[in-house]
This record gives C-alpha cells, structure tokens and sequence, in this order.
C-alpha cells in the first residue's frame, strides 16, 4: 500500500516556464514533509520541505504547497531551468519515517 | 567535506553468496538508515539507527542485517542474496534523531547490486 504517491512518473516542461510537481499522501499523522531531487549516478539530495501547521514555504524559485485537508502536496519550480532536469521525490515523515513517493522525472527543455 | 561513502559502488554477485556493504559518514550524525530504490516504488526503508548499537526494522528489512558498532559506520549484509535484492541501494545520515526528519538527511552515491 503507497501510502505516498507521485501519479506522474514524467513530466516535461519549456525552459522558463513553471513545472509543477504532484504528491499526494494518505496517512494523516505524517506531520513534514520534504522534497528530493536526484541526479543520476548520485544520492538524493535534499531541496525544500514544510511542516503540516503551514500552507506554503518558499525557497527561490522552489516553492512548496500544502493541503492537508485533500492530503495533496506541490512542488512549483519557477522558472524551469534545464539544470532542474532530474527525478523528485517527495517524502512524508513522522514517528521515525519518512515515506517516498515512487519518484517523477522532470525534463526541461531549451 | 562533509559526506556519506558507499562501498562497493557497484556489485554483481550470485545468489547465496554473502556480502556487505559499506557505508561511513564523517559528520557525527546519530541517525543513519539505509533505502533501497526500486523503478515505481521509490525508496524504501530497510533499517535504521539511532545511535550506536541501536538498531530498527525499517519497511522492507527481511533479507538483509545491519550492525552500528561505531557512530560513523552502518554496514549492510545480505546473508544470502536472492535474485529480488537487486537494487539500487543507498545509506543516509543526520543528526539527530527528532521524529519529524527536520534537519537535513544526506545521503552517499549509491550501491548498484545485482544478484544473479
């Protein structure tokens, strides 16, 4: 049972354009909530994260939004640019875990 | 520079035959664990620590051992691989050991296994 899901295994996006990243999660103790982006041939590494008592977390051009009432979190990327082509996960943590979804492959194009 | 390192970084092995991974890390974190990637299912926990000597099932932890003996290493042994452990494996660390996965969690580069 996927308890964190990213329905989008790819999505593709223009340079300068906004990507949006989809998660959607089903367990309500989960209380932060992180993003990952990875290169190939290296270990995830950490982007930008949110606690469940907010909505929003800005970070330059990564900003997280949360709803905990549909269980739903994003990722906006604005502007895309092609140094941003990699897969991102998204993580759910709490007691001691953290939860991935399966992981969706972002590919900017010049 | 503040890292984890993986070793071997890639692996082919046959079945039955144990071996270990190694994974060290040189910022004193406390909390070490180790993930395996699978295509559509993401990462996946296998084991944790805490601190030395104390150890944790993670989601996916039948197959595979681990032992924390000191506080920068956090071997991974497959007793006897089975085809189904080929995987992409990766050990992380942070510093503390907080619920909530607030602090940073860094992880090494990667272990390709393939067991045949």
């Amino acid at each position: 049972d996927q308890q964190v899901k990213q329905n989008s295994p790819s999505l593709s996006v223009q340079e300068g354009r906004i990507s949006i990243l989809n998660c959607d999660y089903t367990n309500s103790m989960f209380d932060y909530f992180l993003w990952y982006k990875k290169y190939p041939a290296e270990g995830p590494t950490f982007l930008i994260s949110i606690s469940s008592i907010k909505d929003k977390n800005e970070d330059g051009r990564f900003t997280v939004f949360l709803n905990k009432s549909a269980k739903h979190l994003s990722l906006h990327i604005v502007p895309s640019q092609p140094g941003d082509s990699a897969v991102y996960f998204c993580a759910a943590s709490g007691a001691q875990k953290l939860v991935f979804g399966q992981g969706t492959r972002l590919t900017i194009n010049p | 520079e503040a890292q984890v390192t993986q070793n071997p970084r890639y692996l082919i092995t046959v079945t039955g035959k144990k071996l270990t991974v190694t994974c060290s890390q040189n910022m004193n974190h406390e909390y070490m664990s180790w993930y395996r990637q699978d295509p559509g299912l993401g990462l996946r926990q296998i084991y944790y620590s805490m601190n030395v000597e104390v150890t944790d099932k993670g989601d996916v932890p039948e197959g595979y051992k681990v032992s924390r003996k000191e506080k920068r290493n956090f071997p991974l042994i497959l007793e006897s691989p089975s085809p189904n452990q080929t995987s992409l494996y990766f050990c992380a660390s942070r510093l503390t050991t907080g619920g909530a996965f607030t602090d940073t969690q860094y992880f090494g580069p990667g272990t390709r296994l393939t067991v045949l």
